[in-house]
């Protein structure tokens, strides 16, 4: 299994707070993803990097922001937490080498917005 | 626009063949994935797809045709634990981004 560690785990939190989860990986993979996963949507991309300090949209990405200070580290931030962004949220890694450059997915993080 | 459709729920039985199958439009292609997510899991890749045919990796197949944006997910000898949910992904265009758009999942039941 790909290292990749997610934390918190499980947060609730209040309308209007700040929000900071953290996907932490130990196969040194120059790419990285966040993605929320909701009945009915499936899987999309908030953000994703492409190496230290490089980072770009996905197709739902306001309301969020996203650093990676280094390889190890990618930190997805709600500004003002919604309840709209109540969700189950994945990091995920990939490597440019190889056939497929498959995605492996961290365990994930339950976020509810009270 | 960007569109992909699999069947919410199946239904099958153990020891049986089950096909799941995922229609495409999207604005570039680069590869099919297969994904398995077992309930309150992570993902997890099965299988990847790039040209027309079947790929098959042990109890499980992956075909693809790109002609008719289609691909299918078969699952031979069914087992219990095959209970969950597959989802359908596509890579949007080449270059080193390497994003995928999911599908919404087709959430499996195997009954004994």
């Amino acid at each position: 299994d790909a290292g990749i560690t997610q934390s918190p785990r499980h947060k609730v939190t209040e309308t209007g707070t700040p929000v900071t989860l953290r996907c932490h990986q130990t196969e040194n993979h120059r790419y990285m993803y966040w993605y929320r996963q909701d009945p009915g949507h499936g899987l999309r991309l908030i953000h994703y990097s492409y190496g230290v300090k490089d980072t770009d949209k996905g197709e739902v990405s306001d309301g969020y922001s996203v650093s990676r200070s280094k390889t190890e580290d990618f930190l997805l931030t709600l500004e003002s937490a919604t309840s709209s962004q109540t969700s189950v949220y994945f990091c995920a890694i990939s490597e440019s080498t190889g056939r497929s450059f498959e995605q492996y997915f961290g365990p994930g993080t339950r976020l509810t917005v009270t | 626009g960007q569109n992909i459709d699999q069947p919410t729920e199946m239904t099958a039985t153990e020891g049986a063949i089950v096909q799941i199958n995922c229609t495409y439009q999207t604005s570039g292609f680069n590869g099919l994935f297969w994904y398995q997510q077992h309930a309150g899991e992570a993902p997890t890749f099965l299988s990847y797809n790039v040209l027309d045919g079947l790929e098959e990796k042990g109890r499980f197949s992956s075909f693809l045709s790109r002609s008719k944006g289609y691909s299918y997910l078969l699952l031979k000898e069914l087992q219990m634990k095959d209970s969950a949910s597959y989802l359908c992904a596509v890579r949007d265009g080449g270059g080193a981004t390497n994003k995928l758009i999911f599908g919404t999942g087709t959430l499996l039941a195997v009954q004994p």
